[in-house]
């Protein structure tokens, strides 16, 4: 089945620093991709999405591209600040219906940004 | 203001007890999703509706149940046949159809089973 696999966390970086947050993909057909984050206690947010293959999207300073080459979307932002803190999840449509069939996630990658 | 709405934030029980967890939205989606999130787990899906009167199981559905009687409603039942309830629960919603939408949540329930 589908799945995604991001890179363990927490992630620490000072305030300013350039930041990158793998994220790989297994799945059949052509799936959408996000990026969501999480605040404490909160439910989740989108960042970003690409629908297609070698599309960037781009909110908030932070940025990924649809690889399917590398079956890659890795999230990067030029220089982060400490409201950046949070946890980012990776996900993908089930390619058999679009967005209405559920989101597979990744296990999360907590980010922390020191002043 | 169009969301999402959870209720309680916090819930408690004793095991052996069903509980019910609402959610409802007034962003006129046809889409309905319960996802359950786990320490170091990510997020894994429950149950979903396309539409009313219709559900279908996700990832995880053996100790859940849920209805969908209204649009706006989605109700989601921890039974006591569920084996590790404890954990925090997210509602979401999004345009149905052939394209590919983008998922709004609400706020989560943390449920705490004792």
């Amino acid at each position: 089945g589908d799945s995604v696999t991001q890179m363990e966390g927490p992630v620490t970086l000072s305030e300013e620093a350039f930041l990158t947050i793998n994220c790989t993909y297994t799945a059949t057909g052509y799936p959408s991709l996000f990026w969501y984050v999480q605040y404490p206690g909160e439910g989740l947010q989108l960042l970003l999405k690409a629908t297609k293959a070698d599309d960037k999207g781009s909110n908030k300073g932070f940025e990924a591209t649809y690889r399917k080459e590398t079956t890659s979307f890795h999230l990067e932002k030029g220089s982060v600040q400490v409201s950046d803190s949070a946890v980012y999840f990776c996900a993908l449509s089930h390619s058999s219906g679009g967005g209405a069939d559920g989101l597979t996630f990744g296990k999360g990658t907590h980010l922390i940004i020191q002043p | 203001d169009g969301g999402i709405t959870q209720s309680p934030k916090y819930l408690f029980r004793k095991e052996g007890q069903n509980v019910t967890l609402s959610c409802e939205q007034n962003l006129n989606h046809d889409a309905m999703y319960w996802y359950r999130q786990d320490p170091g787990q990510g997020l894994r899906l429950i149950y979903y509706s396309q539409i009313v009167n219709d559900f279908q199981k996700g990832d995880i559905a053996e100790g859940y149940s849920v209805s969908r009687e209204k649009k706006e409603s989605f109700p989601l039942t921890v039974t006591s046949a569920q084996k590790n309830p404890t954990a925090f629960y997210l509602c979401a919603s999004s345009v149905s159809g052939t394209g590919t939408y983008e998922q709004y949540f609400g706020p989560g329930t943390r449920l705490t089973v004792t």
